[in-house]
């Protein structure tokens, strides 16, 4: 079955370079979010999409923007990098029955290093 | 606000013996409860959840969890583990609307032969 596809895998930058990480739910899936997962912690709820349109919002820095577009893959943008942003960014995705039952499906991840 | 508390930082165990990993929970409203499994340079695998009704829930690879209101826990349980359940799993839960996550610190589970 079709999985979450996130691209790049990996990804190095420097400090203060910008960075774009995408995320391509599972077909039909209509709700993606986005988590940081810095090294050795848990991962930090950064936004959500549903329907194209922004659903909520948590830790995500104002140097970070991300939308999701009319074939529901969403993009994470990333500026003025800091060396703080290394980490695993996961995205997830979700269809219409599986926002009501929490079934929330992850990629492998895009681990972004800056240096 | 919601937070996860995972006490366990790593649980070292043995092929074939039981296992418990701990998971309490706070929020001043209803939420549900989740538990995922993250093995190596992988994403989050669901492992189980629960919503409603009955407390004790089955998951997948022999899993499963127990909800406890008064406790405010969900601790994950497998009487019997395997070599290939090592990994981290972390605890999480969910408002209503399911549009954010939030996880605990995770426990490392080794299981060695």
């Amino acid at each position: 079955a079709a999985g979450v596809i996130q691209s790049p895998r990996h990804l190095i930058k420097e400090k203060r370079e910008t960075a774009t990480l995408k995320c391509y739910p599972i077909p039909r899936h209509d709700t993606v979010y986005w988590y940081q997962q810095g090294p050795g912690q848990d991962p930090q709820f950064l936004i959500s999409f549903y329907e194209k349109m922004q659903s909520d919002k948590g830790s995500i820095p104002d140097r970070f923007s991300a939308q999701q577009f009319s074939d529901y893959h969403s993009e994470l943008n990333m500026s003025s990098l800091e060396l703080g942003d290394s980490a695993l960014y996961f995205c997830a995705s979700s269809s219409r029955q599986g926002r009501l039952t929490g079934e929330l499906f992850f990629g492998e991840g895009s681990r972004l290093t800056v240096l | 606000a919601q937070s996860v508390t995972q006490l366990d930082s790593q649980v070292p165990v043995f092929e074939e013996a039981p296992v418990e990993l701990r998971c309490n929970y706070s929020s001043s409203v209803s939420v549900y409860l989740f538990w995922y499994v993250q093995y190596p340079n992988q994403g989050l695998q669901l492992l189980l959840k629960y919503l409603s009704g009955s407390t004790l829930v089955k998951g997948i690879n022999g899993f499963e969890a127990e909800f406890n209101k008064s406790q405010t826990s969900f601790h994950l349980r497998k009487p019997s583990v395997h070599i290939s359940d090592t990994a981290e799993y972390f605890c999480a839960v969910s408002l209503y609307n399911f549009n954010k996550f939030y996880f605990g610190s995770g426990t490392k589970l080794n299981v060695k032969p």
